[in-house]
């Protein structure tokens, strides 16, 4: 059971244009999203985060979206730029629970120059 | 500040023989989290270590064990080696277990 779903394996995008990922979760309990950007022989590295409280958070290129009614999240690149490509994941936790993180399965992301 | 490290980065091993990887936290972090990743399933949760305790637990065949020592550095274990155990596992610290998790650049494991 695959309680957070990204649904677009791969996504290609041009250089300065923006990228959407997308991201869907099913365990209405989730209050703590996060987004981690994999470059290839690297481990994950922490990008951004919401918390369920609130429904946007910016920093600086990057900005996370929830919806909690859809259970949606995204993730938009403005601009995107070649150094952005990477496997990008979400990861979902009830932080009212345990300390545990649901990943989804990533989203490959190629900007091309 | 050092990152998180984990040893060895590459193994090769075979069906039926056990192994032990291990993780070095961020000096001060105290939680440690193990994930698989797989193609096709992303990172799957193995354990998360708080303190030398076991918090959490992921959907993992009792095979799969850890263990964390006290100053944070913790061991991951698998005891007889299937060829789906072949994946890259990767480590992450944080300070208590919330928020945002720094990864190591994982241990990719190879079973022939």
């Amino acid at each position: 059971d695959q309680q957070v779903k990204q649904n677009s394996p791969s996504l290609s995008v041009q250089e300065g244009r923006i990228s959407i990922l997308n991201c869907d979760y099913t365990n209405s309990m989730f209050d703590y999203f996060l987004w981690y950007k994999k470059y290839p022989a690297e481990g994950p590295t922490f990008l951004i985060s919401i918390s369920s409280i609130k429904d946007k958070n910016e920093d600086g290129r990057f900005t996370v979206f929830l919806n909690k009614s859809a259970k949606h999240l995204s993730l938009h690149i403005v601009p995107s730029q070649p150094g952005d490509s990477a496997v990008y994941f979400c990861a979902a936790s009830a932080t009212s629970g345990t300390y545990k993180y649901i990943f989804g399965t990533g989203t490959r992301l190629k900007v091309l120059a | 500040k050092a990152g998180v490290t984990q040893t060895p980065r590459y193994l090769i091993k075979t069906r039926g023989q056990q192994v032990t990887l291990s993780c070095s936290p961020i000096s001060g972090h105290r939680s440690v989290s193990w994930y698989q990743q797989t193609p096709g399933q992303g990172l799957q949760f193995l354990f998360e270590y708080f303190s030398e305790t076991q918090r959490n637990k992921g959907n993992f065949p009792g095979r799969f064990s850890g263990r964390q020592f006290s100053n944070s550095r913790s061991e991951m274990n698998v005891s007889t080696l299937e060829l789906g155990d072949s994946a890259l596992y990767l480590c992450a610290s944080s300070p208590y277990g919330q928020g945002s998790q720094y990864f190591g650049p994982g241990t990719r494991l190879t079973v022939t």
